[in-house]
């Protein structure tokens, strides 16, 4: 099993929807989570990090955290095309500054 | 606040031939880390460095691949002999040190390709 799973897409929306992107993660000791978007040719972006159980929300993102289901999403509310790119989900096992691991990304595809 | 820098942007090489990479990170940030991402994958960890010690770099290649971070600031990172499985971006990223701050922000890559 994968340490970060995630599902690879594409995923299309229409402009104006919401996107909801999942992960999953093996290694119940994670303690930090991030959600990074790639644009094609272009590094990560760090767009949402969430520590505690529940919602934390910025802006049109709203990260949401299950650690007793191993589970982290991304909301995108109100998608517009220049939300198309990849998402990739990053877990931490500890607080410190230690490596991320990622899983492949969700493509997404926002239509006008 | 400039972010981490990192050059060359591109590079073409022939095989068995050396190459290197340089990363200026984020301003007071002490945490300096090497990720390799392939096509179609996340970023995988080579090293990662508080100040000027290599503390985990167990997913270095170390027949080919060496780091340095001398000064605890700019790191270069190279191969030596470069192989065709090589071709990768390599992503220099950056965080701040200690517990609560790993928030890592990442340089704009240099894309690797070897013929």
């Amino acid at each position: 099993q994968k340490e970060v799973e995630q599902n690879s897409g594409p995923l299309s929306v229409p402009e104006g929807a919401i996107a909801s992107l999942n992960c999953t993660y093996s290694d119940r000791v994670s303690q930090s989570f991030f959600w990074y978007r790639q644009y094609s040719g272009k590094s990560p972006e760090l767009i949402m990090s969430i520590y505690s159980n529940g919602d934390k929300e910025d802006g049109r993102f709203t990260a949401q955290l299950n650690k007793a289901s191993q589970y982290v999403s991304l909301l995108i509310r109100d998608s517009q095309p220049s939300d198309s790119a990849t998402y990739l989900c990053a877990v931490n096992r500890d607080q410190a500054g230690t490596a991320l691991i990622f899983g492949k990304g969700t493509t997404l595809s926002v239509s006008s | 606040e400039a972010g981490v820098v990192q050059s060359p942007r591109y590079k073409i090489i022939e095989k068995k031939q050396p190459v290197a990479f340089w990363c200026n990170p984020i301003s007071g940030h002490n945490t300096l880390y090497w990720y390799r991402q392939n096509l179609g994958q996340g970023p995988e960890l080579l090293i990662r460095y508080e100040n000027e010690e290599a503390v985990d770099d167990s997913q270095l290649p170390k027949d080919r691949f060496s780091a340095e971070r001398l000064k605890g600031v700019d790191s270069t990172l190279k191969i030596q002999p470069a192989e065709l499985g090589d071709s990768a971006v390599y992503l220099c990223a950056s965080s701040l040190p200690g517990l609560g701050n790993n928030e890592q922000f990442f340089g704009p890559g240099t894309r690797l390709t070897v013929l």
